[in-house]
């Protein structure tokens, strides 16, 4: 069973304040991805990665940093944590691209910035 | 840009009927499309994905037919069944940069 785990899974953050939320995969996937997850938006990807130090921009990177020191570890970085940054966030891992490659999620971390 | 479009927000129906939830599509290349769907309090998860060719993808009672000429990729049931109802979302991956593109999503109710 392929396994996504996200910490912390839930976090209350300052405005102004750093978060960062980490994801370690056990699937030996080569990309991984952050989206986050809000009412009526859906799910937006906000950075990815397709190997070992290196991201690549999503569709709304800007407020976030991302880093990918290994295969198996992804982190998502709030540098200034701002109130339009409350919402959900999933880490996902996929095999790659096609149709083979689907997207195997983590549980979810909820931050609430105050 | 690449984009997925799912026209209802929330689809309510009595438990029996069948489902029908829209997604369209638009893209550049030919996508793969994908449906996955989402439990209360739970992470999404694969639903469906489409084949390359005319073969129907199904699961747990849920299908969905890759229309090319009108851009589609809607999910169907027969029946639904309260256990049916949970959050769910039409993606599209294109080309090969990896990224998957999620609609807004189509929250299902099924009432007794």
């Amino acid at each position: 069973e392929a396994a996504v785990t996200q910490s912390p899974r839930s976090k209350v953050a300052v405005t102004g304040g750093k978060v960062t939320l980490s994801c370690h995969q056990t699937n030996n996937h080569d990309y991984m991805y952050w989206y986050r997850q809000d009412t009526g938006h859906g799910l937006r990807l906000i950075h990815y990665s397709y190997v070992a130090d290196s991201t690549e921009k999503g569709d709304i990177p800007d407020g976030y940093k991302a880093s990918r020191p290994s295969q198996e570890n992804f982190s998502l970085i709030l540098e200034l944590a701002s109130l339009s940054q409350t919402a959900v966030y999933f880490c996902a891992s996929s095999t790659g691209t096609g149709v083979t490659g689907q997207l195997y999620f983590g549980e979810g971390s909820k931050l609430t910035v105050l | 840009g690449d984009s997925v479009t799912q026209t209802e927000g929330l689809v309510t129906l009595t438990e029996g009927l069948p489902v029908m939830l829209n997604c369209t599509y638009q893209s550049t290349y030919s996508p793969f499309l994908f449906w996955y769907v989402q439990h209360l309090n739970e992470a999404p998860k694969l639903l469906l994905k489409s084949f390359t060719d005319n073969k129907r993808p199904e699961h747990q009672g849920f299908h969905a037919t890759l229309h090319k000429s009108s851009s589609s990729f809607h999910l169907q049931k027969s029946s639904a069944q309260l256990s049916d109802s949970a959050l769910y979302y039409c993606a599209a991956r294109t080309g090969n940069t990896g990224k998957l593109i999620f609609g807004l999503g189509t929250t299902l109710q099924v009432q007794p």
